[in-house]
């Protein structure tokens, strides 16, 4: 069946450094791919996505590119900071209009000054 | 634009208790979804209302869950009886039918079961 794989946590990181959550999927067909993050005390929220091989979702300085050869969207952020200090996870849908969401495990981020 | 809310957002209940869950979606939103996150592992798809009608229940781990939408409006998940596998994040989300189809996420529902 259709999954998704996030590299483990958590990550550790000093302010500035640059940042890459690994993912990987399996699914049929072309999967509409996306990032969500979960700031502490709150619910998920969309950070990015993309729907077709080769996109690239932005948002926040955050950025993943849709790599149909690798099965991949892995999240980079070039600068992060403590306030980017969360849990990402990683999620594809194979269906745009009825939109069942599958997950990976999710990552933690720490983001220490 | 109030956004998803849950209720509560902690219950600790003994094994063999019933609990229920409350979602109120994003108002116009006929999608409404329940997920589920055991501690540390991967967020689950339960179920999908398309108003108060159950789209895909295929994630339903068994017949101690029911979910319910009257209405179309709120949605109710009930868990009786309790057991201890049952304790984690309850998810809800919500989204248009008719599109941009991103789905909006409640704050979530931590149960506990001892």
């Amino acid at each position: 069946g259709d999954s998704v794989t996030q590299m483990e946590g958590p990550v550790t990181l000093s302010e500035e450094a640059f940042l890459t959550i690994n993912c990987t999927y399996t699914a049929t067909g072309y999967p509409s791919l996306f990032w969500y993050v979960q700031y502490p005390g709150e619910g998920l929220q969309l950070l990015l996505k993309a729907t077709k091989a080769d996109d690239k979702g932005s948002n926040k300085g955050f950025e993943a590119t849709y790599r149909k050869e690798t099965t991949s969207f892995h999240l980079e952020k070039g600068s992060v900071q403590v306030s980017d200090s969360a849990v990402y996870f990683c999620a594809l849908s194979t269906s745009s209009n009825t939109g069942k969401l599958i997950f990976g495990q999710g990552t933690t981020l720490q983001v220490k000054p | 634009e109030a956004g998803v809310t849950q209720f509560p957002s902690h219950s600790v209940i003994e094994k063999g208790q019933t609990v229920t869950l409350r979602c109120d979606p994003i108002s116009g939103h006929d999608n409404l979804y329940w997920y589920r996150r055991v501690m540390g592992k991967e967020i689950k798809f339960l179920l999908h209302f398309v108003k108060e009608s159950k789209q895909d229940e295929s994630g339903m781990p068994n017949n101690r869950f029911l979910a319910e939408r009257t209405g179309g409006t709120y949605s109710t998940l009930k868990v009786q009886p309790a057991e201890l596998e049952d304790s984690g994040v309850y998810f809800c989300a919500s989204s248009q039918v008719s599109g941009p189809y991103e789905q909006y996420f409640g704050p979530g529902t931590r149960l506990t079961v001892t």
